[in-house]
């Protein structure tokens, strides 16, 4: 079975603070995914990568970052917290190629008080 | 840039009625197409997928989605719910030219007893 782990399910954080989400993947997939999902909005999409060290803005990266210095691992950083990034955040990882799906995580609510 | 609209927020539906949910997407090149469900609690999982050939795709548990290029939709259907299909429902696209992943508005549904 294809596991993407998210280091945390539940974090509480405070305006200003540095936070960092981390998603680990067992499938050797080279694309991994950062969405925020906000009722109505559906998920949007923040950064993704498709090979270690190489990344893309998404839709939404203002205030956020991200490092992907092995495979495996993929992680978002908020530099400096603020209240409306409290969300749901949810990693993903895919294979390359035409038709693959994408695999997800179980989610972290970040609350930023 | 790739978009995806989903026409309805929320449904509400009694045991045994069918379901469709509608999904249009912009964009100008070949695509690949999801449908993913989020029951409460869980993670997003895949539902269906259309990526070439029949354009009317079979799921997991008992949905089917049609892909119609002319009308750049792919609508969800299951003929007779129940209530275990009490979730949000995810259309999502994935362009040829790229590895972008992109989500609609999501749809939640809920299926009285």
């Amino acid at each position: 079975d294809v596991k993407v782990t998210q280091s945390s399910r539940y974090l509480v954080k405070r305006t200003g603070e540095k936070v960092f989400l981390e998603c680990v993947q067992d499938m050797d997939h080279e694309n991994m995914f950062w969405y925020r999902q906000d009722p109505g909005l559906g998920l949007r999409l923040i950064y993704f990568s498709y090979d270690v060290k190489m990344k893309e803005k998404g839709d939404i990266p203002e205030g956020y970052s991200v490092s992907r210095e092995k495979k495996e691992r993929f992680s978002l950083i908020l530099e400096s917290a603020s209240t409306n990034q409290t969300s749901m955040y949810l990693c993903a990882s895919s294979r390359t190629g035409w038709g693959t799906e994408a695999f997800f995580g179980q989610g972290t609510r970040l609350t930023v008080v | 840039a790739q978009s995806v609209s989903q026409h309805n927020h929320h449904v509400i539906l009694s045991e045994a009625a069918s379901l469709e949910l509608g999904c249009n997407y912009s964009y100008g090149g070949t695509v690949n197409l999801f449908w993913y469900v989020q029951y409460p609690g869980q993670h997003l999982q895949l539902l269906l997928k259309y990526f070439s050939g029949d354009p009317l795709v079979k799921g997991i548990k008992g949905f089917e989605a049609e892909f119609i290029k002319s009308k750049f939709s792919f609508n969800l259907r299951k003929p007779s719910v129940q209530w275990s299909d009490t979730a949000e429902y995810f259309c999502a696209v994935i362009g040829a030219a790229g590895n972008k992943l992109t989500f609609g508005g999501g749809t939640r549904v809920l299926v009285k007893p």
